[in-house]
């Protein structure tokens, strides 16, 4: 089985809707991020969480709100989904003592 | 700030080619390295990495060096393969952060054909 799995891994929505995607994770860390790939512009992020109590916005945390309902579970919800939040969507963990992070699979979101 | 360049693809090549992707960054505190690879859809996996001057990372036949005094940790093999197509992201992450969060380049699309 996967360690770092995503629900959906598609989906379609549209504008105005709310959607949540989410994340989970058998690897035992305690860090977790969400990305947003977009098409030429590589990987930004979004939110992260050190621990269940522990949650910070990104570079680009507008239009975004996440959970982190426990140490291995990591939600990212769009209020009011927006055409241009159609992206590929991915979430990370990582150990504090190491540096290498390891992502989902991600989810393809497209907002009509 | 943290950023990091990546040559812009995309890049074809037939089998058996030699392959670099160039990769430059810049950093406000003492970066480590990463070049992570991105199968046609799968998510991102950790191809190499290096954490201080001078170090070679190395994973399939794929090397880079970190160097310093170039800012640069190209991307090298010496023959690729079909299944090597995908897309390749350069990154660092700043070491003297506790956020650990990785900064990306935008991705380079290689595709190989036989």
């Amino acid at each position: 089985d996967a360690d770092v799995t995503q629900t959906p891994r598609n989906r379609i929505t549209k504008t105005g809707k709310r959607i949540m995607l989410e994340c989970s994770q058998t690897k035992g860390h305690d860090r977790m991020y969400w990305y947003r790939q977009d098409p030429g512009l590589g990987l930004r992020l979004i939110y992260y969480s050190f621990d269940v109590k522990d949650i910070n916005k990104g570079e680009i945390s507008d239009g975004y709100s996440v959970s982190r309902q426990a140490q291995a579970k990591f939600s990212l919800s769009l209020e009011s989904a927006i055409p241009n939040q159609t992206a590929l969507y991915f979430c990370a963990t990582k150990s504090p003592t190491q540096e290498t992070q390891y992502f989902g699979p991600g989810t393809r979101l497209l907002v009509l | 700030g943290n950023s990091v360049t990546q040559m812009e693809g995309p890049v074809t090549l037939s089998e058996e080619a030699f392959l670099t992707i160039n990769c430059t960054y810049t950093a406000t505190g003492y970066p480590s390295l990463f070049w992570y690879v991105q199968y046609p859809g799968e998510g991102l996996q950790l191809l190499l990495k290096a954490t201080k001057a001078d170090d070679k990372g190395s994973n399939k036949g794929f090397e880079a060096t970190y160097r310093k005094e170039t800012t640069s940790f190209h991307l090298e093999k010496g023959s690729v393969q079909v299944s090597d197509s995908a897309v390749y992201f350069c990154a660092l992450t700043d070491r003297g952060s506790t956020l650990g969060r990785l900064y990306f380049g935008r991705g380079t699309q290689l595709t190989v054909w036989p």
